[in-house]
């Protein structure tokens, strides 16, 4: 099984600066991963699939990008709503799929 | 639009049995696979299984083959995922999920609580 690991568990950024969230596969991936965003008491949200395409109706200020085992998930500039948990998922070859431990942005 | 409309909460005892829904509408749910995800209560997201509802074919991950049933009945556009002997540790959001490889639309999820 595919180990993802995601960092850092947290990150504190205040409104209006960058965020970088990292993902990382125990074997390479290609670029069959995908981003999701959870907010409290919300389903999970698609954000990037293919490693670099935003989902339908995904603002530009979210950006995914990397390949094989490393990948990386920028927001550009946080917006108060930005704030939540997000998830990397591989699907390569399967099933099996497996999600990250997920990174909590927070307000600073 | 696309559309998961899970069924609602439910409060069970260890032992008891639960069948949880998903209606799918807005797309052809023959043709895109449905998976199940858990939630345990402040986690992250596991996989639990998928299945075509066209044919009923059904996937499990290893970590949930024999604990829980995969089902569809396409005629209503719905996708199921039951147990037969529910466990305090099955206490968790549940959601369903359409698959495109990546999960591109989410119900909004089940809450099941399983307490003595």
């Amino acid at each position: 099984e595919i180990v993802m690991t995601q960092s850092p568990a947290t990150l504190s950024v205040s409104p209006g600066e960058r965020a970088t969230l990292s993902c990382r596969a125990s074997q390479s991936v290609s670029s069959n991963l995908a981003w999701y965003q959870q907010k409290p008491g919300q389903a999970p949200r698609l954000l990037i699939y293919g490693a670099s395409t935003r989902a339908t109706g995904i603002p530009a200020r979210f950006s995914g990008s990397g390949s094989g085992t490393e990948f990386t998930l920028t927001i550009s500039s946080l917006q108060s709503e930005d704030f939540a948990v997000y998830y990397c998922q591989q699907y390569n070859n399967w099933p099996p799929t497996t999600f990250g431990g997920g990174t909590k942005v927070e307000i600073k | 639009e696309v559309q998961l409309v899970q069924s609602g909460a439910e409060v069970k005892k260890p032992g008891e049995s639960l069948k949880i829904s998903c209606k799918g509408s807005g797309y052809s749910f023959t043709s895109y696979w449905i998976g199940w995800v858990r939630q345990m209560p402040g986690k992250g997201l596991e996989w639990m299984g998928i299945i075509y509802p066209g044919d009923s074919d059904t996937r499990y991950s290893p970590s949930f083959q024999g604990q829980v049933t995969i089902s569809a009945d396409k005629s209503i556009s719905t996708a199921y995922l039951q147990w037969s002997s529910l466990k305090a540790s099955d206490t968790a959001m549940y959601y369903c999920a359409r698959l495109a490889d990546y999960f591109d639309y989410w119900g909004q999820g089940t809450l099941v609580t399983v307490s003595s």
